[in-house]
């Protein structure tokens, strides 16, 4: 089945800094969703990503589809202490079908 | 929009009972839910796709006689963990699909259900 590679596993960064995540995967996808989950909570999508080569913002968060549909990655600028969390990327290949998780990034801000 | 919701939040049930958790779409309807489990500081696991009006796929490994599913209504699917055993005690989420062309393969999750079972 399909997988994807999510890195880093986890991240400790001071309040300010900027943070950069990224998936892979060994075969394509149409679609590229980055979501966030706070402890004790179901995830929150943040952004969607639909064509190959898309950059998208979402406020402080930037995400892009890579060119050759098998990688994504997801920035956040001058990071702050709430966006501590767990942070998925997720792939879908056929419309509508069903979504790919990667294993997820463990971001800890330190005011 | 977009809001799902689940019900109940957590639940302690001892072993050999039943717990059925519910999940809501709010205010759009979804054809097609989805079932996921999620093992402390691990990733989601897909149980299982509900499909309105039709019987629900399951993942591989996945007991279908353990956790049944019913999705009777385009805003209600159920999930019902037969004979809980400790194993089976996990942070269970729910997740739906709008319909809309412009986001059709966002899935949008609802707040989880946490099962302890004794």
């Amino acid at each position: 089945g399909q997988q994807l590679n999510q890195s880093p596993q986890s991240m400790f960064i001071q309040e300010g800094e900027d943070v950069s995540m990224n998936c892979t995967s060994s075969s394509i996808f149409n679609t590229w969703l980055w979501y966030k989950q706070d402890p004790g909570e179901g995830p929150v999508l943040l952004i969607a990503l639909y064509k190959a080569g898309e950059l998208t913002s979402n406020g402080r968060l930037t995400a892009q589809f890579g060119i050759t549909r098998k990688d994504s990655f997801l920035n956040i600028s001058a990071s702050i202490p709430s966006d501590v969390g767990i942070y998925f990327c997720a792939g879908v290949y056929t419309n509508a079908g069903k979504s790919t998780f990667g294993d997820g990034t463990t971001l800890t801000v330190k005011p | 929009g977009a809001v799902v919701s689940q019900h109940p939040s957590r639940v302690i049930c001892k072993s050999g009972t039943s717990v059925k958790i519910e999940c809501r779409s709010l205010d759009f309807q979804a054809t097609t839910m989805f079932w996921y489990r999620q093992f402390p500081k691990q990733s989601l696991m897909l149980m299982a796709t509900s499909n309105e009006g039709s019987k629900a796929t399951y993942e591989q490994g996945v007991e279908k006689d353990k956790f049944l599913i019913n999705h009777a209504s385009l805003t209600l699917s159920t999930l019902t963990v037969t004979s809980a055993h400790p194993e089976d005690s996990s942070f269970y989420i729910c997740s739906a699909r709008p319909p809309f062309m412009s986001s059709y393969n966002e899935q949008f999750f609802g707040p989880g259900t946490r099962l302890t079972v004794l």
